[in-house]
């Protein structure tokens, strides 16, 4: 059962444009959410989280939204650069001690030169 | 570097040995997390550690796979008699008990196991 889906593998978007990437969840308890980027060969890094008390977060290009009673949030990048090109992963905690992550399967984003 | 370390960065061995995986945590960092990534997958929480002790294992986590944080900072992951389903990313992230950043995982650079 995935309770963290990102139901879009892959997205292309021209430099310059926005690019939105999208994260549903089924689980009403998750307290924070947190959207990791991936390189080849690399780990997860961390790049911007919200708590499930905010529905914004906003961090120089990139704006987390979260949508509580559609159990959705959505990364916004504006304006994507070519170095944005990546696996975006979208992950979610219960909070507090019971920190695990639950990641969704991932989504490519191919930015346009 | 202060990030998370592991080594190896790359293990290839054969079905029905051992392995063994190191991860160093960021310094002040008392929570540790190992997670599997497979092809095509987001990473799948394996075990935690708070300090040296272990606190929560997946069911993913058989009889075969243990792990360890005898002192409360690095830790080790053992599979032993290795499948081919054991082939997969092993990463380990860290994170801190209090402050700004204890809902964040800092994760690691991975090892990548490929078994024969």
């Amino acid at each position: 059962d995935q309770q963290v889906k990102q139901n879009s593998p892959s997205l292309s978007v021209q430099e310059g444009r926005i690019s939105i990437l999208n994260c549903d969840y089924t689980n009403s308890m998750f307290d924070y959410f947190l959207w990791y980027k991936k390189y080849p060969a690399e780990g997860p890094t961390f790049l911007i989280s919200i708590s499930s008390i905010k529905d914004k977060n906003e961090d120089g290009r990139f704006t987390v939204f979260l949508n509580k009673s559609a159990k959705h949030l959505s990364l916004h990048i504006v304006p994507s650069q070519p170095g944005d090109s990546a696996v975006y992963f979208c992950a979610a905690s219960l909070g507090g001690a019971n920190s695990k992550l639950t990641f969704g399967k991932g989504i490519t984003l191919s930015v346009r030169p | 570097d202060t990030g998370v370390s592991q080594n190896p960065r790359h293990k290839i061995t054969k079905r029905g040995q051992n392995v063994t995986f190191r991860c160093d945590p960021i310094s002040e960092h008392n929570r540790l997390y190992w997670y599997r990534q497979t092809l095509g997958q987001g990473p799948e929480f394996l075990t935690y550690f708070q300090n040296e002790a272990q606190l929560e294992k997946s069911r993913l986590l058989s009889d075969r796979f243990s792990a360890e944080r005898p002192k409360g900072s690095f830790s080790t992951l053992e599979i032993q008699r290795t499948e081919q389903g054991d082939s997969a990313m092993y990463l380990c992230a860290s994170s801190p008990q209090s402050g700004l950043s204890y809902n964040e995982q800092f994760f690691g650079p991975g090892t990548r196991l490929t078994v024969l």
